[in-house]
């Protein structure tokens, strides 16, 4: 059965400083896709950066990119230069090509830029 | 902005009551999805729609019920609402139901039921 797993429930991290957060998953599909949003506290979810299980490069899109393992089935978000509207619920979330193909999410991570 | 459209924006009734949240799509998306986030499940799926048509089912309890209409907007109807059923409904649209297909998420509708 599918599963996401992250680990940090909240983060703090200093303003211009990187934060790595983690997220980890299982899927029997070889194909599959990962996705993170983010969640500020005004409550929308932001789509942020995708990975596809075949893809050969790591996802970056502006300040985020993604630390694709394959083999340890991670997919850690890394923002680079910290700011304080980072500040916010971070989600992993995953997607396969079973027929069921609902995004599945996890738990999430509060992240907290400190100025 | 997503392009997602859900209104109301937030809802507040008495337990037993029957609402229904509305979803308009992006332009151009198939697939329209439920979740129901709380503080202590997290963000659960409820169902997904692709092109008027059920294509998976989560979580979602028999006293809701959902469908997409032909112009694609879509429709969650809450009934016999309890106490525990309050919590932030979003709707989420694709392109299609692709791995690489992400979602985009409407802002919301926020329902407290007392």
């Amino acid at each position: 059965a599918q599963k996401i797993t992250q680990t940090q429930p909240g983060m703090f991290v200093q303003e211009k400083e990187a934060v790595t957060l983690d997220c980890t998953y299982d899927t029997s599909d070889p194909s599959y896709g990962l996705f993170w949003y983010k969640q500020p506290s005004s409550g929308e979810m932001i789509f942020l950066i995708y990975q596809g299980s075949y893809d050969q490069q790591n996802a970056t899109e502006g300040r985020y990119s993604l630390n694709f393992q394959k083999a340890r089935k991670s997919a850690n978000l890394v923002i680079s230069a910290s700011q304080l509207g980072d500040s916010a619920m971070y989600f992993c979330a995953m997607r396969d090509t079973n027929r069921d193909d609902k995004i599945i999410f996890g738990k999430g991570t509060r992240l907290h830029i400190l100025p | 902005d997503s392009g997602v459209t859900q209104t109301p924006k937030h809802l507040i009734t008495a337990t037993g009551q029957r609402v229904t949240l509305r979803c308009s799509p992006r332009s151009g998306d198939l697939s329209v999805y439920w979740y129901q986030q709380s503080l202590d499940q997290g963000l659960q799926f409820l169902i997904q729609y692709y092109n008027g048509e059920e294509r998976a089912k989560g979580n979602i309890l028999e006293r809701f019920s959902a469908q997409q209409f032909p112009d694609l907007h879509s429709e969650l109807n809450l009934s016999s609402l309890e106490l525990g059923d309050s919590a932030l409904y979003f709707c989420a649209s694709s392109v299609d139901p692709d791995i690489n297909s992400p979602l985009h998420f409407g802002n919301g509708t926020r329902l407290t039921v007392t």
